[in-house]
């Protein structure tokens, strides 16, 4: 079966401080890959996706991943952080239903 | 245009009573997914509808659980006989179709909290 890991569990940065957060999936054939966000209190929402061709990936609010196959690895990066993008991010592999399996989510609290 | 909505936001009942929890999807969006998000378990998967119908109801956790779609809308999420660990914020997302490059939008999810 499918599976998706986050290592980080939580992640405390300072403002413009640059961000990366490792996601790792189990399925070694064609994959669809995701990030999103929850900001506190909101309901989750899409931050960026992978399907095919350019493995860099540009999402919304200048975040950004990097599908590398040989590492089962689509990490994602913001190269300044702002008190805004506090929130817990997920990552997500699409399954054989259409469904998201996640991963446990890493929570980003950013300093002022 | 309006996102994908869910009624109750808020649920608290007691052990051993059954609740309904409501999803309505975007409008036009033919798949509509459940979810369970809990502190231990993190985002599960439940189950999946396109149009009315649910081809695989693995996901649920037990047969005290149960979904219906009518109309290829609105969903609804059954539980039958509650359990504290039924305790969790349940959360329905719909696509247009359940395609490989289509995106899942969220609803705001209902929190239950079973006493």
């Amino acid at each position: 079966a499918q599976s998706v890991s986050q290592h980080n569990h939580h992640v405390i940065l300072s403002e413009a401080a640059s961000l990366e957060l490792g996601c790792n999936y189990s399925y070694g054939g064609t994959v669809n890959l995701f990030w999103y966000v929850q900001y506190p209190g909101q309901h989750l929402q899409l931050l960026l996706k992978y399907f095919s061709g350019d493995p860099l990936v540009k999402g919304i609010k200048g975040f950004e991943a990097e599908f590398i196959k040989s590492k089962f690895s689509f990490n994602l990066r913001k190269p300044s952080v702002q008190w805004s993008d506090t929130a817990e991010y997920f990552c997500a592999v699409k399954g054989s239903q259409g469904n998201l399996i996640f991963g446990k989510g890493t929570k980003l609290s950013v300093k002022p | 245009g309006a996102g994908v909505s869910q009624s109750p936001s808020n649920k608290v009942t007691e052990k051993g009573k059954d609740v309904e929890l409501r999803c309505d999807p975007i409008s036009g969006h033919t798949a509509l997914y459940w979810y369970r998000q809990s502190l231990g378990q993190g985002l599960e998967f439940l189950i999946y509808f396109q149009g009315n119908s649910a081809p695989d109801k693995s996901g649920l956790p037990s047969d005290r659980f149960s979904a219906e779609r009518t109309g290829g809308s609105v969903s609804t999420l059954t539980i039958q006989r509650t359990q504290q660990e039924d305790s969790a914020v349940y959360l329905c997302a719909s696509s247009l179709d359940p395609g490989r490059t289509d995106t899942q939008y969220f609803g705001p999810g209902t929190r239950l909290t079973v006493l």
